[in-house]
């Protein structure tokens, strides 16, 4: 299956920061990523589908001011979290996929952690 | 709006034994829907993918089926082992976009 890198796998900071956190496509060229949050015990929340060269699409109650998708190239999206608060810390996965009825792979995740 | 239900939160299963995981969906008709394993602090592993014109598909000790009337997908794991035990999520999707929704996800516990 495809390989997706994320990087990085864990990051500790204080509330103000803003975080970037990187998805690559390994072995394909992607058109579309996906951006999930999941929170402890809890299931994948789909938060945006990131465009190649074109605006994410966010699911609704997802603030995009907030989450910033760049999808300049075909192997590389960048989710970041601005002004991190507490309330942010979770567990941020990316995912590509060739194309609707197929599977996505997704990256090994970024845990935030918001001191 | 659409709603996808995973029917246990946790399952625990002797070794050997066949594991019967379900997925309900409701007020949604999916071209196809996923089965997915995610272990602990990892991202989700693809399994299985079954489309809405198949009624049962199989990898392995794996199996899917797909009831459009019931709106309800079973995923059975045979001669189950320990190494089975993680989180099981299905993901019901349709032919127009590539974005799939998650269901609540069952944790599956395999005991020797």
């Amino acid at each position: 299956g495809a390989v997706v890198s994320q990087h990085p796998s864990w990051v500790i900071c204080k509330s103000g920061t803003s975080v970037k956190i990187e998805c690559r496509s390994l072995d394909f060229q992607a058109t579309t990523m996906f951006w999930y949050r999941q929170f402890p015990k809890q299931s994948l929340m789909l938060m945006a589908t990131s465009n190649e060269g074109s605006k994410a699409t966010y699911e609704q109650g997802v603030e995009k001011d907030k989450f910033l998708i760049n999808h300049a190239s075909l192997t590389l999206s960048t989710l970041t979290v601005t002004s991190a608060h507490p309330e942010d810390s979770s567990f941020y996965i990316c995912s590509v996929s060739q194309g609707p009825n197929q599977p996505q792979h997704f990256g090994d995740g970024t845990r935030l952690s918001i001191l | 709006s659409q709603k996808i239900e995973q029917n246990s939160e946790a399952l625990n299963i002797q070794e050997g034994k066949t594991a019967t995981l379900t997925c309900n969906y409701t007020n949604y008709s999916p071209a196809y829907l996923q089965w997915y394993r995610q272990d602990p602090g990892r991202g989700p592993v693809f399994l299985l993918l079954i489309r809405e014109n198949e009624k049962e598909k199989r990898k392995e000790r794996l199996k899917v089926t797909f009831d459009t009337t019931l709106k309800q997908s079973l995923f059975h794991i045979t001669a189950s082992q320990p190494a089975d035990s993680a989180t099981y999520l299905c993901a019901p999707g349709d032919s127009s976009a590539s974005k799939i929704i998650f269901g609540s996800g069952t944790r599956l516990s395999i005991r020797p």
